[in-house]
């Protein structure tokens, strides 16, 4: 089976650092995806691991620890619009379809 | 490039009707994923279809069921609703071989179940 955890709700202050994780068990791996989903509308794309260490993208970055299980989302220099659900998920193996955390409410305060 | 599009946006169906909600992916790909997303079960995956063939399925009953057409256009249709159907519906699409087969959402169709 699948399990994926991420804690569910965090708040930051505008301009800091966050850094929201995300631990998975699954029979096998084949990738680890990062979504972002502002209340009422689509998930978008953030960032894909499949190999070990830090992928970054401007503000956002996304490591990934196969060993451990473990990914985490870095989003540098926080901005209000930030404030959102933050998806973690795996990709099945063998196959294209995604597993989903219950995902991270982050809330951006002044 | 257009994104993923889905009819309609919003649906409101009482218990026992069925639904029939429409998915356009973007130009190009030919699978379609449908996810099912609640407050308390997050995002949840129904099922694949890619060259008109349903390729992977969830763990949904029977009454869920979707095809897809020459286009890539895809359907999914729920029979005998039930209040638990209320939820928001979401079609991705991707294209194999393409930027790692990273899935691109539409803006979903918000059900309704009275």
């Amino acid at each position: 089976g699948q399990n994926i955890d991420q804690p569910t709700e965090m708040t930051a202050t505008e301009g800091a650092i966050v850094q929201i994780n995300c631990t998975y068990q699954t029979s096998g791996f084949n990738g680890l995806f990062w979504y972002q989903q502002h209340a009422g509308e689509a998930p978008t794309f953030l960032s894909y691991n499949v190999l070990d260490g830090l992928e970054e993208k401007g503000r956002f970055s996304s490591f990934l620890s196969r060993s451990k299980g473990y990914s985490y989302l870095l989003l540098k220099e926080l901005q209000m619009k930030d404030s959102a659900s933050y998806l973690c998920a795996v990709r099945d193996p063998g196959a294209n379809n995604l597993f989903f955390g219950t995902g991270t409410r982050l809330t951006v305060i002044p | 490039k257009a994104g993923v599009t889905q009819t309609p946006r919003y649906l409101i169906k009482t218990r026992g009707q069925q639904v029939t909600l429409s998915c356009s992916p973007i130009s190009g790909h030919r699978s379609v994923s449908w996810y099912q997303q609640t407050p308390g079960q997050g995002l949840q995956f129904l099922f694949e279809y890619f060259s008109e063939t349903q390729r992977n399925k969830g763990n949904f009953p029977g009454r869920f069921s979707g095809r897809q057409f020459s286009n890539s256009r895809s359907e999914m249709n729920v029979s005998t609703l039930e209040l638990g159907d209320s939820a928001l519906y979401l079609c991705a699409s991707s294209s194999p071989g393409t930027n790692k087969e990273t899935q691109y959402f539409g803006p979903g169709t918000r059900l309704l179940v009275l």
